[in-house]
């Protein structure tokens, strides 16, 4: 069954830099993901489709800050420079045949 | 600029009905496939409906088989989500989506329209 994992919280200090994991389950290693930011109150934003060779392509107008990688069934956000408008939560997306939609449980990022 | 407008969320009864509508602009609404999710309050994003884009093609999730409908009218760039059959676990935001291609990722998100079922 095509499911991804989340880590439900994660915290860095402003300015450093934050690695977020999402995982794949068995038999699903070479699924592409994408990363969605969700600020408090707000609606989800799309930030970017990862490949997984590590390819991304940022959604319009996400910064440079926000990039990813891949490594077997682990896709990763990386955030550099942490800012305060950061903290959010954050959400990985796969997809199955016939159109099933996949979500991981989330990610609560706390800046410090 | 991609935009997504959701309406007609509101309060109903359990076992009730309703009507979300999500205009679209800003791309062409007949090229792509579109998706409804959902977010119960303190909770994570669920999937629950996606059409085709000729609306030929419907897709639904567990939770939302014969209760929900999804269906598009591309002349007036809309997207619809027919609720029935509510129950207190259907209480949540409904957001409208783009898919970025067919069955595939989102790269666009509405607002989202609150549904709270309550008697």
């Amino acid at each position: 069954q095509l499911e991804l994992t989340q880590s439900p919280s994660a915290s860095a200090s402003l300015g450093a830099s934050v690695k977020l994991t999402c995982t794949l389950s068995s038999g699903h290693s070479t699924y592409a993901i994408a990363w969605h930011q969700q600020l408090p109150g707000k609606g989800p934003r799309y930030l970017m489709k990862l490949n997984g060779d590590g390819s991304h392509n940022r959604g319009d107008g996400i910064p440079d800050r926000f990039s990813g990688s891949s490594s077997g069934a682990e896709r990763y956000l990386i955030i550099s420079s942490l800012q305060s408008e950061d903290e959010a939560d954050y959400y990985c997306q796969t997809w199955g045949k016939t159109f099933l939609a996949v979500f991981g449980g989330g990610t609560h990022l706390t800046v410090l | 600029e991609v935009q997504l407008l959701e309406s007609g969320g509101g309060l109903v009864q359990p076992g009730g009905s309703l009507r979300l509508s999500c205009v679209a602009s800003g791309f062409i609404f007949s090229n792509y496939d579109m998706t409804w999710v959902r977010q119960a309050p303190g909770k994570g994003l669920e999937w629950v409906s996606s059409i085709s884009a000729s609306g030929g093609s419907v897709y639904n999730a567990d939770s939302a088989k014969g209760r929900f409908t999804i269906s598009r009218d591309n002349s007036q760039n809309t997207v619809y989500l027919q609720v029935s059959g509510l129950r207190a676990e259907d209480t949540a935001i409904y957001y409208c989506a783009k898919d970025a291609s067919s069955g595939t990722w989102i790269d666009a998100w509405g607002l989202g329209t609150l549904v709270t079922v309550s008697s």
